[in-house]
């Protein structure tokens, strides 16, 4: 079992609309967790970090995170062209390595 | 922009060939993590170094080495270059490598292996 999962999509949305993307972690001593933006052939860009349970809202987007259930989820609104892209989740437990997923590849026709 | 460097920015190397990969870390940043991306895959995590120690290590063999100096820049060393070592290597910067610690990403090295 992956330490941290996420649907490859890809996930298409139209223009506009809010997109969900989800991801689950194994590793109960998970304390943080990370959305990164990946464009095509370029390094991941952070958008987002949440330690605590609930939501964490950033413009347009909003993180989720509910450790009971081992569950992060990205909520973008208004969705652009321009968020195209793969997005990475990641979880931390603190020092030494922090582990992604393999990414979900966001599609927003305009 | 994160602040965080690589050189070079593509690399052609042949099979056994060995490669020294560098990263340029943001001012401040005591800690230093490089990972490994395959295409289609998220990175994968290779060691990471705070204050010139390696304080953490993946699943990669020791031919995979690294160096961390004073002056914020760092190297990864592999040796006896695998067709599979072809991927993005990353390396990311950051304060202490502690729980509520961010990394911030360089541009990455491409590194095709023939």
């Amino acid at each position: 079992q992956k330490e941290v999962e996420q649907n490859s999509g890809p996930l298409s949305v139209p223009e506009g609309a809010i997109a969900s993307l989800n991801c689950t972690y194994s590793d109960r001593g998970s304390q943080s967790f990370f959305w990164y933006r990946q464009y095509s052939g370029k390094s991941p860009e952070l958008i987002m970090f949440i330690y605590s349970n609930g939501d964490k809202e950033d413009g347009r987007f909003t993180a989720q995170l509910n450790k009971a259930s081992q569950y992060v989820s990205l909520l973008i609104r208004d969705s652009q062209p321009s968020d195209s892209a793969t997005y990475l989740c990641a979880s931390s437990g603190g020092y030494q390595k922090v582990t992604f997923g393999t990414g979900t590849k966001l599609q927003v026709i305009p | 922009e994160t602040g965080v460097t690589q050189s070079p920015t593509h690399l052609i190397k042949t099979r056994g060939q060995q490669v020294t990969l560098r990263c340029s870390s943001q001012s401040g940043h005591n800690t230093v993590s490089w990972y490994q991306q395959a295409l289609g895959q998220g990175p994968q995590f290779i060691f990471q170094y705070y204050r010139e120690e390696e304080n953490g290590r993946g699943n990669f063999p020791p031919r995979f080495s690294g160096l961390q100096f004073p002056n914020y820049s760092s190297e990864l060393n592999v040796n006896a270059l695998e067709l599979d070592d072809s991927a993005l290597y990353l390396c990311a910067s950051s304060l202490d490598g502690g729980i509520t610690d961010t990394q911030y990403f360089g541009p990455g090295t491409r590194l095709t292996v023939l």
